[in-house]
């Protein structure tokens, strides 16, 4: 069963830094394809970035290309976050998604999400 | 970029057929056979139903179906149940490896 488990949210003041992870499991991690997608309270999904199965190679949208970063771990099954420079429209839950197989671009799993709250 | 465009609501009684529009332009719907719809219940993680336009994931009704024509793209659910209320989104590739997701659309079985 594919599962995949986000941490590193929480409550981060304007212009601070936050890390988040997704731990993956139940499939073969360094085959897939990943997307990091977000969703603000009461809004809708807005997709944040994305990145290939090596790890070589990563997109982001334009609202947070230049301070965001997105990696991955594949000895340790493992997806990353780096959200530098937060603003308050920051504020989401950001979900973890891995893509269809043969795909890259149809998130097809999602992990339950992490919440990321940036306020004073 | 802004997101494709959605109703914001569409309603219908159940056994009923309702669709739901997604439009975007010629740089992403238009030129990519690479739409996905979701399913969000409230409180919950989406769902894929729909990918490459209008294939289904197993497990998903056959209820639900989708298609394309020009920059617009479609979600139907006929036979429309109690428990298919919730928030869908379309979602498109945009080329260069990013994605664009519609603003959502609220079904309300009546």
């Amino acid at each position: 069963e594919v599962q995949l488990v986000e941490s590193g949210g929480g409550l981060v003041q304007p212009g601070g830094s936050l890390r988040l992870s997704c731990v993956a499991s139940g499939f073969a991690f360094s085959d897939y394809w990943m997307h990091w997608v977000r969703q603000a309270p009461g809004k809708g999904l807005v997709w944040v970035s994305r990145i290939n199965s090596e790890g070589s190679s990563t997109s982001h949208a334009d609202s947070v290309k230049g301070r965001f970063s997105t990696s991955r771990d594949n000895a340790k099954n493992t997806l990353y976050l780096q959200m530098n420079s937060l603003r308050a429209e920051d504020t989401a839950v950001y979900y973890c998604t891995r893509d269809l197989p043969s795909h890259t671009e149809t998130p097809a799993y999602w992990g339950q999400g992490s919440l990321v709250t940036v306020s004073s | 970029q802004s997101a494709l465009t959605q109703p914001r609501s569409v309603s219908g009684s159940p056994g009923q057929s309702v669709t739901i529009s997604c439009t975007g332009t010629s740089s992403d719907v238009g030129n990519y056979n690479y739409v996905s719809w979701y399913q969000q219940h409230p409180g919950k993680v989406p769902k894929l139903m729909i990918y490459d336009v209008s294939q289904r994931p197993s497990g998903v009704p056959d209820r639900f179906s989708g298609s394309k024509s020009g920059n617009t793209a479609s979600l139907t659910i006929s036979g429309l149940q109690a428990e298919d209320e919730a928030d869908y989104y379309c979602c498109s590739y945009t080329g260069t490896y990013t994605l664009i997701f519609g603003g959502g659309t609220k079904l309300t079985v009546l």
